[in-house]
């Protein structure tokens, strides 16, 4: 399996923009993850979808963020308007209920900067 | 609210010397715990998983053990190499949540 795939890489935008990262889980897991890493507040989870409906999204920072997963292969995580204090490492990692342990398994993350 | 500390923030050592990360959380009703390592620039990859029923677990030259009662779990790496320089995360499941809840890790320096 590949792995968690997340695109694009990196990101380098202007305050005002709108930024969305895109996340495909690994095939079979049906938890899926979006967790944010900076500096001062390390790795925070943003929101997590079973089965592709949000199950907790207590961790989006203000409305500006949303998250979707349209089907169980894909989800995407948009800012709008991105502002500089977004920029951050976004992680998406999923996970498969079936496994007794939870596991998580994450992506390579997106480094978005925002100018 | 679950809180995970990793001590210490940095260590250096020099190759070959064993050594033991530290890694603390305030509630007890965890469901399993997890280490992963990162390195610079890199994701997350997963080093060991310790389910709240198990005492440690163990891979290659990584020893992760955990005790619920206290709060604790420790990640021993023996023999340590320039390759394991990364920095080590501890992140705790709690039981009845899905998510992660982060340390903010250790970042190891193995000297040649």
């Amino acid at each position: 399996d590949a792995g968690v795939i997340q695109s694009p890489r990196h990101e380098v935008t202007e305050m005002g923009q709108e930024v969305t990262l895109r996340c495909k889980p690994i095939s079979g897991h049906d938890y899926l993850f979006w967790y944010r890493q900076t500096m001062m507040r390390g790795l925070e989870l943003l929101i997590y979808f079973n089965n592709n409906v949000p199950i907790d999204d207590s961790g989006m920072p203000e409305d500006r963020f949303s998250a979707k997963m349209p089907n169980a292969s894909f989800s995407t995580l948009k800012i709008q308007p991105s502002e500089p204090r977004d920029s951050a490492v976004y992680f998406c990692a999923s996970s498969a209920h079936g496994s007794l342990a939870y596991e998580q398994y994450f992506g390579p993350g997106t480094r978005l900067t925002v100018t | 609210k679950q809180e995970v500390t990793q001590i210490p923030a940095a260590l250096s050592v020099p190759e070959g010397e064993n050594l033991v990360l530290n890694c603390s959380f305030t509630d007890s009703a965890i469901y399993n715990l997890q280490w992963f390592r990162q390195d610079p620039g890199k994701g997350l990859t997963s080093l060991l998983l310790i389910q709240s029923s198990q005492r440690e677990q163990t891979s290659g030259r990584l020893n992760a053990s955990l005790d619920k009662s206290s709060g604790r779990s420790t990640l021993y790496i023996a023999a340590s190499q320039p390759g394991d320089s990364a920095t080590y995360l501890c992140a705790a499941r709690d039981t009845g949540r899905r998510a992660l809840t982060f340390g903010s890790g250790t970042r190891l320096q193995v000297q040649p």
